[in-house]
């Protein structure tokens, strides 16, 4: 099994309804992170967790919130999709501490268009 | 606010030649640098970390260097194969955790 795994891995939907993407690891980490890539534009922070009750707004959060209801489990929550939120959007998790490097692991990824 | 640019942002090279991606941060108070690989429409494959205590790390084909003071790293392909084309990105976490990448190398190897 994936060390961090990612639901959906596509979706197409229509703007203006809701939808939430998944993500869960086994790693064992606190720190978690909501990543979107855009052609020409790489990868941006959406929302980043250091623990359950720890939660941050990254450079594009407006659009979007999350949930973190354990702290294997990270999900992100588009409340009203817009056609601009087409994107690849990726889920990581890393551990900092003695025994942790910092290395940052990532899932596989969800596709989501929205028309 | 750190700031990662990567230069070249395409290479195209024949295979067998070595190669330098460079990567470039405005911030020199990091925690760590990482390299990554990227295949078409995949998620992303951690290649090397290097601390921010750390001079280089090498893995196989693949060697990193960082100098902090400077705020650059680098990563060094020996002996290029077409498997690695692909898109490499290297990102730099500050010590509070927050992670900034670059827009990456797409690189291309041709036999």
């Amino acid at each position: 099994d994936a060390d961090v795994t990612q639901t959906p891995r596509n979706r197409i939907t229509k703007t203006g309804k809701r939808i939430m993407l998944e993500c869960s690891q086994t790693k064992g980490h606190d720190r978690m992170y909501w990543y979107r890539q855009d052609p020409g534009l790489g990868l941006r922070l959406i929302y980043y967790s250091f623990d359950v009750k720890d939660i941050n707004k990254g450079e594009i959060s407006d659009g979007y919130s999350v949930s973190r209801q354990a702290q294997a489990k990270f999900s992100l929550s588009l409340e009203s999709a817009i056609p601009n939120q087409t994107a690849l959007y990726f889920c990581a998790t890393s551990g900092i501490g003695e025994e942790d490097t910092g290395e940052l692991f990532f899932g596989e990824g969800s596709r989501l268009t929205v028309l | 606010k750190q700031e990662v640019t990567q230069i070249p942002a395409a290479l195209s090279v024949p295979e067998g030649e070595n190669l330098v991606l460079n990567c470039s941060f405005t911030d020199s108070a990091i925690y760590n640098l990482q390299w990554f690989r990227q295949d078409p429409g995949k998620g992303l494959t951690s290649l090397l970390l290097i601390q921010s205590s750390q001079r280089e790390q090498t893995s196989g084909r693949l060697n990193a260097s960082l100098d902090k003071s400077s705020g650059r790293s680098t990563l060094y392909i020996a002996a290029s194969q077409p498997g690695d084309s692909a898109t490499y990105l290297c990102a730099v976490m500050t010590s509070y955790g927050k992670l900034t990448f670059g827009q990456g190398t797409i690189l291309t190897v041709h036999p």
